[in-house]
């Protein structure tokens, strides 16, 4: 099936230690994106991938990073600079950068 | 982005028509109206848009005023699965990422 794969579902990690989310696509599309989102409220852009090799800061990039280094795979890596870490992230991606944006499953990360 | 207005909750009985109403007053020539659903602990799910003319697809119809200042999405046949937060949001697209969820409505469909 086509789609987009987070992985994994649920993680949990010590304060202090960095964790990376993988999110892998095979719709081919051009563009990727991270979002979180707290309980109870909308979504929040953390990065977005235009195309391979490039990227660029949403709204709340601190104490995060990416990469993308192949044209299905945009993983966020979530530091311990982030100082509320604790929350659902939701990868997604459109055809180019501003059509139609798909959402994979999301990962709940807990920071204890 | 213009702002939308969604009422917070609705219920729908399994099998019937489920229309789901949203203000969008402020909205530009240029904007797009966006739905999205949401399960408790998915990823958001993407069902319709338009710009001015209704669309349909397998999963919903979007009606859109024709003064564009609100739009109202349409389940023809509501099941138990389709229990959810649905969202409706206006973006012009391009360069325009930040998918502003407001509050959505919670429906549930009842047995």
């Amino acid at each position: 099936d086509g789609g987009i794969t987070q992985s994994p579902k649920y993680l949990f990690r010590k304060e202090g230690q960095n964790v990376t989310l993988s999110c892998e696509q095979n719709l081919n599309h051009d563009a990727m994106y991270w979002y979180r989102q707290d309980p109870g409220q909308g979504l929040r852009l953390i990065y977005y991938s235009q195309i391979v090799n490039d990227f660029q800061k949403g709204d709340i990039a601190e104490g995060y990073s990416v990469s993308r280094e192949k044209k299905e795979s945009f993983p966020l890596t979530v530091t311990s600079a982030q100082k509320n870490p604790t929350a659902f992230y939701l990868c997604a991606s459109s055809i180019l950068a501003g059509n139609t944006i798909y959402f994979g499953e999301g990962s709940w990360l807990t920071v204890v | 982005d213009a702002k939308t207005t969604q009422p917070p909750s609705m219920d729908c009985a399994e099998g019937r028509a489920a229309n789901l109403p949203c203000n969008h007053s402020t909205i530009s020539g240029n904007e797009y109206v966006y739905w999205y659903r949401q399960i408790h602990s998915q990823g958001p799910q993407y069902i319709i848009h338009g710009l001015k003319n209704n669309e349909t697809n397998e999963m919903a119809s979007l009606i859109i005023t024709e003064d564009r200042k609100s739009s109202t999405l349409i389940l023809p046949h509501a099941t138990l699965r389709d229990t959810a937060v649905y969202y409706c949001i206006v973006r012009v697209g391009s360069n325009d990422y930040k998918l502003s969820f407001g509050a959505g409505t919670t429906v549930t469909v009842r047995a």
